[in-house]
């Protein structure tokens, strides 16, 4: 089946450094990835689309200056957070969407998560 | 917000019983996917049903769909304690990728 990996699984930093997230496609190609972020006992809210290649699309409300997307392969996207706040503690998943024949549509395959701790 | 609302918020009920969580949405949509989320951990992809679908199933899990109300329910039957998760309903729109997830059901099962 097909597998997404993120690391670190966890992390732990100080108030004003940056932390890079990586999503992995382990078994297939994507071309889309998607990043959300999730609060304690809330749904999932999606951040921004990373397409391969291209520049990142973000949601309303999401700062495109803070939450840096790089989607640099077909396997690889990476989701830093600039000059991390308090504020930005929360748990980050991706998802990703195999590279698939025009017209064919395909489900989404998640990653396990990201908690991020800004002390 | 275009977020979906799922009903009821918390369910606890007992091993052996049904359990019946609700999703409705706002807009057109092209699927809509059920999700299984246990306490800080990633998503397990539950069921896809397609707009053009009104009924599906898979092992316990009964899912089912009106478009013109715009809603769905996920029915578990014979619930066990392992089943004590979070679940969420997704939709995507016409012609995007992009999923759009609901408030989530918080179900508890006391064996």
């Amino acid at each position: 089946g097909a597998v997404v990996s993120q690391h670190p699984s966890r992390v732990i930093c100080k108030s004003g450094t940056s932390v890079k997230i990586e999503c992995r496609s382990l078994d297939f190609q994507a071309t889309t990835m998607f990043w959300y972020r999730q609060f304690p006992k809330q749904s999932l809210m999606l951040m921004a689309t990373s397409n391969e290649g291209s520049k990142a699309t973000y949601e309303q409300g999401v700062e495109k200056d803070k939450f840096l997307i790089n989607h640099a392969s077909l396997t690889l996207s990476t989701l830093t957070v600039t000059s991390a706040h308090p504020e930005d503690s929360s748990f980050y998943i991706c998802s990703a969407i195999p590279r698939r024949e025009r017209g064919v549509r395909d489900t989404q395959y998640f990653g396990p998560g990201t908690r991020l701790t800004v002390l | 917000s275009q977020q979906g609302e799922e009903d009821p918020q918390a369910l606890s009920i007992q091993e052996g019983e049904n359990a019946t969580m609700n999703c409705s949405y706002k807009t057109s949509i092209n699927n809509l996917q059920w999700y299984r989320q246990n306490s800080g951990r990633g998503l397990v992809h539950l069921i896809l049903i397609r707009s053009n679908e009104r009924e599906k199933h898979s092992g316990r899990l009964r899912v089912t769909l009106d478009t013109s109300k715009k809603s769905s329910s996920l029915l578990i039957t014979a619930s066990r304690a392992a089943d004590t998760a979070s679940y969420f309903c997704a939709t995507d729109a016409w012609n995007t990728d992009k999923l759009i997830f609901g408030t989530g059901t918080r179900l508890q099962v006391f064996p």
